[in-house]
């Protein structure tokens, strides 16, 4: 139980051009979705919150703008970078948690993502 | 201070022996304490949760935790070359900005097992 997937698991795509990526919880209900961004050899960072039906909560540092994040039902929250720059190119990874297990979360596969 | 600190390594160990992963956390008053693995290139997968002081095992781990030191640690058993990844502590703060169910990710510690 407690599957996550993402989709899609690579992308590439040019400078300026915007990208959405899916996270799905297969089993379970998710009340809370995270997105995070890692960097080689670097540790997760937390970009935002989201919980259903609700606008996410952003940490600071990151632009909202640029990562918009939509969690329209308890199984499906999707992360769009708008307008990429290479510099956006990363590692990104969502995480679910159920409402009978709040704390625990569960990592989807990750996207990685090249911009041109 | 960090908020939840790990060595990064690496720890190198030899096939068969036991690992140790250590990992401090700020806030006294944390109730929720777990360990992921992250090979390289992949998502991080959880291992184990600790609630309790003490110890807790599954196979070939057991977490440690002392609440009154803010330390948990991960032991790993019979180490082998597969264990080979980056381990995460991540720690659900009870300081007064979460969210309630944010965790507190360690940078991690890289564990080598060497055959």
């Amino acid at each position: 139980g407690a599957v996550v997937s993402q989709h899609p698991s690579r992308v590439i795509c040019k400078s300026g051009t915007s990208v959405k990526i899916e996270c799905r919880s297969l089993d379970f209900q998710a009340t809370t979705m995270f997105w995070y961004r890692q960097f080689p050899k670097k540790s997760l960072m937390l970009m935002a919150t989201s919980n259903e039906g609700s606008k996410a909560t952003y940490e600071q540092g990151v632009e909202k703008d640029k990562f918009l994040i939509n969690h329209a039902s308890l199984t499906l929250s999707t992360l769009t970078v708008t307008s990429a720059h290479p510099e956006d190119s990363s590692f990104y990874i969502c995480s679910a948690s159920t409402a009978g297990e709040t704390d625990t979360q569960y990592f989807g596969p990750g996207t990685r993502l090249t911009v041109l | 201070q960090k908020e939840v600190e790990q060595n990064s390594g690496p720890l190198s160990v030899p096939e068969g022996a036991i690992a140790s992963l250590n990992c401090t956390y700020s806030d006294r008053g944390s109730q929720s304490f777990f360990w992921y693995r992250q090979y390289s290139g992949k998502s991080p997968e959880l291992i184990m949760f600790i609630y309790s002081n003490g110890d807790k095992e599954d196979g070939r781990f057991t977490a440690q935790l002392n609440k009154a030191s803010q330390y948990v640690s991960l032991l790993i058993r019979d180490s082998q070359p597969s264990d080979s990844a980056t381990y995460l502590c991540a720690v659900n703060l009870s300081s007064g900005n979460n969210a309630g169910n944010m965790l507190t990710f360690g940078g991690g510690t890289r564990l080598m097992v060497k055959p």
